[in-house]
């Protein structure tokens, strides 16, 4: 059983769409993370949360720590957001990541 | 340097071969994440440092993996008798603290033929 679900694991949209990626975790947690992988490329770091909402340009990322739950956003959705999504939980010293959701957005 | 270096990014070895991984971690932090991605799926953690000794090693998935932090910086991957099954993309990452934000390294791609 993995510790960290995410879903879809692959999503293709329309450029100027809302996208939804979604997170679901089995342990309790210290923080939530989501990273973003482009192709070949490394991992960037786009948010950490441990509660409520943050929003960073066209991205905003959510928590339930109650539903143990998070979902990152994108609004206005343009090519270059093409990679994929990665979300991870810290409970302590170790991180537990989701196998990522790969999306596609096209012009 | 600004971020988190890895060297070599490639590297290309034969079955039985022993290989380094080195990371070099964002000057000041003081934890240190080893973390190995196969194709298509989510990074795996392997082990981690607080300073120099490893604070959880229960990621390494056998005695051939080791990983020394001798100085409290730099960090070394080490892989003996490399298996076919060693082929993957290992990442370092590193974090001014324990539980903070992480900031990866571009990986090194390690292909064991």
């Amino acid at each position: 059983k993995n510790e960290v679900e995410q879903s879809p694991q692959n999503l293709t949209a329309q450029e100027g769409e809302f996208i939804t990626i979604n997170c679901s975790y089995s342990v309790g947690i210290s923080a939530l993370h989501w990273l973003q992988q482009h192709p070949g490329g490394g991992i960037v770091s786009l948010f950490m949360l441990s509660s409520g909402k943050k929003k960073h340009g066209r991205l905003i990322a959510t928590i339930n720590i109650q539903e143990k739950h998070s979902s990152l956003h994108i609004t206005a959705s343009h090519p270059r957001d093409s990679a994929v999504y990665i979300c991870a939980v810290s409970t302590g010293n170790q991180f537990y990541f989701g196998t990522g959701t790969s999306l596609t957005v096209i012009p | 340097g600004a971020g988190v270096s890895q060297t070599p990014s490639n590297k290309v070895t034969e079955k039985g071969k022993y290989v380094e991984l080195r990371c070099d971690p964002i000057s000041g932090h003081t934890a240190l994440y080893w973390y190995r991605q196969s194709l298509g799926q989510g990074p795996e953690f392997l082990i981690y440092f607080q300073g120099t000794g490893a604070a959880d090693d229960s990621g390494l998935p056998n005695d051939r993996f080791f990983a020394v932090r001798p100085e409290g910086s730099v960090s070394t991957l080490k892989i003996q008798r490399t298996e076919r099954g060693d082929s993957a993309v290992y990442l370092c990452a590193s974090s001014l603290a324990p539980g903070n934000e992480q900031f990866f390294g571009p990986g090194t791609r390690l292909t064991v033929l």
